[in-house]
């Protein structure tokens, strides 16, 4: 059981590039979810998602897009990568509503 | 905006003994958990305490809820020097409310010395 699985670990981004952080789980959890984490911020939701075809925003979603076409992937697309996205971004998803998260490994973005 | 703060920011202790953290929040929740982050590396669970409880143990671990002062703490008992990491509490909102997504605090930065 990988659990969430995600691609790449690092990346490095000129400003104005667009690229698309891939995640998948392989647990058929119905939740999923984007964080980024900066120091001294915690972890802020940029998108979520409570099943395929069903996507909403969270905290923190400018400048980012998902989708959910599968249960098992939800795919993060930078549109036109700013330096003020430097970051760590993190992947996470649930069973249902009340349960806990399972996060991926994150992946360490910088735009320069 | 930040549902969870933890207190303190950062603690630092020697093997053997015991570290509290504690976290406040601001609106009704269906439960509060606590992450645990070694550098580098993803959250993982540890432990979910219900609106409902009172105090749930695991392990070396102690957790504490009180729905009246909007506060929960983490309570790790004989630390180890592998304990090092960040722990995070979570709060997911009462039904009805929020994104059902989990509402992140700033964390504590625990050390433990060997």
């Amino acid at each position: 059981n990988a659990g969430v699985t995600q691609t790449p670990k690092f990346q490095v981004l000129k400003t104005g590039q667009s690229m698309t952080l891939q995640c998948a789980q392989d647990m058929n959890h119905e939740y999923m979810s984007w964080y980024r984490q900066d120091p001294g911020m915690g972890l802020r939701l940029i998108h979520y998602s409570v099943g395929a075809g069903i996507t909403d925003q969270g905290e923190v979603p400018n400048g980012y897009n998902v989708s959910r076409s599968t249960t098992e992937d939800f795919p993060l697309r930078l549109l036109s990568a700013a330096p003020s996205q430097t970051s760590v971004y993190f992947c996470a998803s649930k069973n249902s509503r009340n349960t806990e998260a399972f996060f991926g490994q994150g992946t360490r973005l910088t735009v320069v | 905006s930040q549902q969870g703060e933890e207190d303190p920011q950062a603690l630092s202790i020697q093997e053997g003994e015991n570290a509290t953290m504690n976290c406040s929040y601001k609106t009704s929740i269906n439960n509060l958990q606590w992450y645990r982050q070694n550098s580098g590396r993803g959250l993982v669970h540890l432990i979910l305490i219900r609106s409902n409880e009172r105090e749930k143990h695991s392990g070396r671990l102690r957790v504490t809820l009180d729905t009246s002062k909007k506060s929960s703490s983490l309570l790790i008992t004989a630390s180890r020097a592998a304990d090092t990491a960040s722990y995070f509490c979570a709060t997911v909102p009462y039904s009805g409310a929020g994104s059902y997504q989990l509402t992140f605090g700033k964390g504590t930065k625990l050390s433990v010395i060997p």
